[in-house]
């Protein structure tokens, strides 16, 4: 049982450049999360999916775009990087949308240049 | 205004003292929870406990214990016998129940460092 797993763990892109960040969870629930994290400002809701097949837009999705391709699966993809999208990502999980805790995967740690 | 506000940004605290972080919040909706996380240095986001709006009783957890106080719409988390491995910072944060609203919002955590 591995939890909320994220690939990859570290990335550097270059500004205009695209990239998706995988998340999978293995424990079955309904609900994922992208947050991002940056220095002083704790963590801020990109995108949700509170079941398979539907998505909602957090506090900061601008720039972003996500993909429940399964139950398991919920990718975030960057069209075109900016610097301002520098910092850590989080994928997070709950058995049902207001759980009353989310399972948080290791994050990725992206820099755009 | 802030939806959550954490005014320690950093406390040292000696091995084996209970610990208490502080944690305000607004909110207008009568129904919410608030939430502690953990993040130690490796960087995973470690739950820690549950508050709702509604629960009679302070949540307790192990060695955690979430003092809330309602009416002043405070939600300190208290560590008690503190350990190095509580050497971490916390964050403190807020689902409210409006419909549709799934979003957690988070404070700006306080850095936690346990003295030996």
């Amino acid at each position: 049982n591995a939890g909320v797993t994220q690939t990859p763990k570290f990335q550097v892109l270059k500004t205009g450049q695209s990239m998706t960040l995988q998340c999978a969870q293995d424990m079955n629930h309904n609900s994922m999360y992208w947050y991002r994290q940056d220095p002083g400002m704790g963590l801020r809701l990109i995108y949700y999916s509170a079941s398979e097949g539907t998505t909602d837009k957090g506090e900061v999705p601008n720039g972003y775009n996500v993909s429940r391709l399964n139950k398991r699966e919920f990718s975030l993809r960057l069209e075109s990087a900016a610097p301002s999208q520098t910092s850590v990502y989080f994928c997070a999980s709950s058995s049902v949308p207001r759980a009353n805790e989310q399972f948080f995967g290791p994050g990725t740690r992206l820099t755009v240049l | 205004a802030q939806k959550i506000t954490q005014t320690q940004p950093g406390m040292f605290v000696q091995e084996k003292e209970a610990v208490t972080l502080d944690c305000t919040y607004d909110t207008s909706d009568p129904s919410y929870g608030l939430f502690w996380y953990k993040q130690p240095s490796s960087g995973e986001m470690i739950f820690l406990i549950y508050q709702g709006s509604y629960d009679q009783q302070n949540a307790t957890e192990g060695r955690y214990s979430l003092n809330f106080q309602k009416a002043r719409k405070s939600a300190n988390l208290v560590i008690s016998a503190s350990q190095l491995g509580d050497s971490a910072m916390y964050f403190c944060a807020m689902r409210e129940a409006a419909f549709g609203n799934e979003k957690l919002t988070f404070g700006t955590g306080t850095r936690l460092t346990i003295i030996p």
